[in-house]
């Protein structure tokens, strides 16, 4: 099993741009996260998605974007980036069952400038 | 809203030796779990170790025990034999056993190895 995978590994955008951060998990997990690390900062919840056609709002979305058409892919759409979205990003995957441990990809690091 | 505290920006520890890191969080809930995770330089998020809010013994893996103190709402990791790839920034987090079990992190600590 790949886990949890992420596209691309780092990004530069210039401020306008859009672009999407793929991400995909080959462990049937029906759970899956973004998050967002700013620098010396933990991580926070960006959206989520329980299952196929079904996402939320975490704690941070304003300025982005989630589709779930398949279990596997949840990608995450910035329309009209700004320096505030720099940051590195964190796709996670859980089962939704027993201790629930999320999984996490290996992060992008995006730099708006 | 659930929060999570971690006051030490950063700790150093002679190899070989324990350090403890704090966390403190804020909850209404009785029930739930909380996580330490390990991001090396490489970013990769790594559980350490797992503690669910109803069992009153603390959980140990190996090197790493937690001391859990429910009323105190205290959930501190203790390392021992502490080695250079213990390096790491290490985060706390808590999640609710309800709903779509997102978790909150704390700042994180910084935790350098000194050989």
């Amino acid at each position: 099993n790949a886990g949890v995978t992420q596209t691309p590994k780092f990004r530069i955008l210039k401020i306008g741009q859009s672009m999407t951060l793929q991400c995909t998990q080959d462990m049937n997990h029906n759970y899956m996260y973004w998050y967002r690390q700013d620098p010396g900062m933990g991580l926070k919840l960006i959206y989520y998605s329980v299952g196929a056609g079904i996402t939320d709002k975490g704690e941070v979305p304003n300025g982005y974007n989630v589709s779930r058409s398949t279990t596997e892919d949840f990608p995450l759409r910035l329309e009209l980036a700004a320096p505030s979205q720099t940051s590195v990003y964190f796709c996670a995957s859980s089962t939704g069952q027993g201790t629930y441990e999320q999984y996490f990809g290996p992060g992008t690091r995006l730099t708006v400038t | 809203a659930q929060t999570v505290t971690q006051s030490q920006p950063e700790m150093s520890v002679q190899e070989a030796e324990t350090v403890t890191l704090s966390c403190t969080y804020d909850t209404s809930e009785s029930d739930y779990y909380l996580f330490w995770y390990k991001q090396p330089p490489s970013r990769q998020m790594i559980l350490v170790i797992r503690q669910e809010a109803y069992k009153q013994q603390n959980a140990t893996e190996n090197r790493f025990s937690v001391n859990f103190q429910k009323a105190a709402k205290s959930f501190s990791l203790k390392i021992s034999d502490s080695q250079l790839g213990d390096a790491a920034m290490y985060f706390c987090a808590y999640r609710r056993i309800q709903g779509a079990q997102k978790l909150v992190f704390g700042q994180g600590t910084r935790l350098t190895i000194n050989p």
